[in-house]
Formats: C-alpha cells, structure tokens, sequence
C-alpha cells in the first residue's frame, strides 16, 4: 500500500486557469508538508499542516491554498497558474514537526506543467 | 538562502568503489537528515543524525556531522548500479525565531551514478 499517494501524477494546463492536486496518507501522521522541486532539484518548502492547523506558511504567492480536511489529507489548489509555477509539486508526511526530527515520507510528486 | 549545500553537484563512480558526499550549512541546526531520489520518484529517508551525535551508521552508509565546521558527509560503500539516484541532505534549524526553525531545508543535491 502506498504510504503517501498524490493525484494527479501529471498536470498539463494552460496559463490562467487553476487547478488541484490532492494527497493522502495512511501512515496515522499528523503533520503534512507541501514542496516544490524546480527543474534544478532544488526543494523548497510551501506549506506545512499538524493536525489540520496551518505552522508553516512561506513566502508563496496567495494563487496557491493549501486545504487540510483532516489529517490525512492535504490538498493544494492553484488558482491563475503562471509558467512559472511548472514545477514538481511533492506532498510528504511526517510524525510530528520538523523540531523533533521526524524523518518525512515524501509521495512520488505531481509534475505541473503550465503551456 | 538555501541552509544546504551539497558537494559535488555530481560523482560518477564504478561499482564497488566508495561514494562520499559532503553537505554544508549556515546556521545552527537541530538535526540533519540525507534522501536519496530515484529518478521520477519522490524523496527517501536514508538516515538522521542529531547535532549532538558525530556518527552514525546505517547498513552501508555512513554519515559524519562536524557542528564546529557545519558539516556532514555522508559516505556509501561498495556502491551498486542501484544506489544510482540524487542524494540531498535536509537541515532542521535550531534557534527558535530563526528561518529555518523546525523546517526542513533541503540542499540541491548530488547526482551519483554507479556504472556496473
């Protein structure tokens, strides 16, 4: 069974339009992380959730909105997608913050591709 | 800024021969973590090591971590054609109040390939 499963696995869209990628976890963890990996490899932290409530929120332009139904999910929604929002987006868990140096269980990545 | 920096940016070995890959960071860290990437997949832990332990072992993988320099290596023996993947390391900022307190901060990785 997959630990973290994300969908879609791949996002072709066109400028101006928004779109979701949902992720969930059956690991019973209760912090939930967003990352972007560019096309360099570099990973770059978005958004991160424990138990539902929003700890980490960086520098991401307000068209991306994370959503945490419960502790089990957390989506991502992307309104007015930009060619610079082409990326690989990966959704990870972990069992508690990043502090108490829980290691973290990444999906397999959505790739977004903005035309 | 990026709190790890990976060194090289990429290491091109023949099986059985020994890879050493090198991390350095800014700022004091909690811990400090490496991932190995396979290509199209996502991240997966390889191994943790805190700021008060020096080394740790894991199969074979060893890493080292030298606060005083702020520094880790991580070193993987007698490499296989699989061990073909990205290798990043990921620090846990310390001081509260800090950027990178509690997050994980990955470096951009090394690219290792083991020719069989």
């Amino acid at each position: 069974d997959t630990a973290v499963s994300q969908t879609p696995k791949y996002l072709v869209t066109q400028m101006g339009n928004d779109k979701s990628i949902k992720c969930e976890q059956n690991l019973g963890h209760d912090t939930m992380y967003w990352y972007k990996q560019d096309s360099k490899k570099f990973l770059k932290i978005m958004f991160s959730y424990n138990n539902k409530e929003l700890i980490i929120n960086e520098t991401v332009p307000n068209r991306f909105s994370p959503k945490s139904p419960d502790k089990a999910h957390l989506n991502l929604h992307i309104n007015s997608l930009e060619l610079g929002d082409s990326a690989v987006y990966f959704c990870a868990s972990s069992q508690g913050t990043g502090v108490l140096g829980s290691p973290l269980h990444f999906g397999n990545g959505t790739r977004l591709t903005v035309t | 800024s990026q709190q790890g920096e990976e060194d090289p940016q990429a290491l091109s070995i023949q099986e059985g021969e020994n890879a050493t890959m090198n991390c350095s960071y800014k700022t004091s860290i909690n811990n400090l973590q490496w991932y190995r990437q396979n290509s199209g997949r996502g991240l997966v832990h390889l191994i943790l090591i805190r700021s008060n332990e020096r080394e740790k072992h894991s199969g074979r993988l060893r890493v080292t971590l030298d606060t005083s320099k702020k520094s880790s290596s991580l070193l993987i023996t007698a490499s296989r054609a699989a061990d073909t993947a990205s290798y990043f390391c990921a620090t846990v900022g310390a001081n509260a109040g800090g950027t990178s307190y509690g997050k994980l901060t990955f470096g951009q990785g090394t690219i290792l390939t083991v020719h069989p």
